[in-house]
């Protein structure tokens, strides 16, 4: 069954540097979206991206934070300069459209980015 | 407002037992679809049924059942027969408009840890 995969699974960081994490969506969605749960936290909205555009940003998606679609398979987001507080589990989801507005958002394994 | 209450931080169940998770919502748009997802203590977040606002019937994915009450705004979560394996995190969220592409808010979540 297709899946949605990220990398890397874990990734440690010094504040300040630039992180740019990775996801191969399902390779017949469209739509695409990076969540984030800090540590025994719930998940929050960061990103949609649909059509090489985003779609939609929540607050949190602020001017350090972009998202690239570079070629047709890899989605990517990047933090320019990472602080403490981006510690958290980064998740990819992605969707097709279906009729009647039956989508279902499917997530990858997360990324766990610790900031140090 | 919160838009998803699991009142539920933790539950208890016996192995081959049915549990019930609760999740109530808010909204005031009529077009909105309910989703479960369970997240492992190894943290990915695995979907497990969908219940979309117009839905004439309770939906149902083997184990896993619905108990949508729309008057009342809720869409708890049923599953039958509890098995080890089903110790985890359970999440309900939400996503509202027949827009494609629009974000899921999600609840904070409820432990379940399934007792042999």
């Amino acid at each position: 069954e297709p899946e949605v995969t990220q990398t890397p699974s874990h990734q440690v960081t010094q504040m300040g540097q630039e992180v740019i994490l990775r996801c191969v969506p399902i390779s017949n969605h469209l739509y695409f979206y990076w969540y984030r749960q800090i540590l025994g936290q719930k998940v929050e909205f960061l990103v949609s991206f649909y059509n090489n555009e985003i779609s939609e940003k929540s607050e949190i998606f602020d001017d350090q934070f972009s998202v690239e679609r570079p070629d047709g398979s890899n989605f990517t987001l990047k933090i320019r300069s990472t602080k403490l507080e981006d510690s958290a589990m980064y998740f990819c989801a992605s969707s097709k459209t279906t009729g009647g507005g039956r989508e279902t958002q499917y997530f990858g394994p997360g990324t766990r980015l610790l900031v140090l | 407002a919160q838009k998803i209450t699991q009142t539920q931080p933790g539950m208890f169940v016996q192995e081959k037992e049915a549990v019930t998770l609760d999740c109530t919502y808010d909204t005031s748009d009529p077009s909105y679809g309910l989703f479960w997802y369970k997240q492992p203590s190894s943290g990915e977040m695995i979907f497990l049924i969908y219940q979309g606002s117009y839905d004439q019937q309770n939906a149902t994915e083997g184990r896993y059942s619905l108990n949508f009450q729309k008057a009342r705004k809720s869409a708890n979560l049923v599953i039958s027969a509890s098995q080890l394996g089903d110790s985890a995190m359970y999440f309900c969220a939400m996503r509202e408009g027949r827009r494609y592409g629009n974000k899921l808010v999600f609840g904070a979540g409820t432990i379940l840890r399934v007792k042999s």
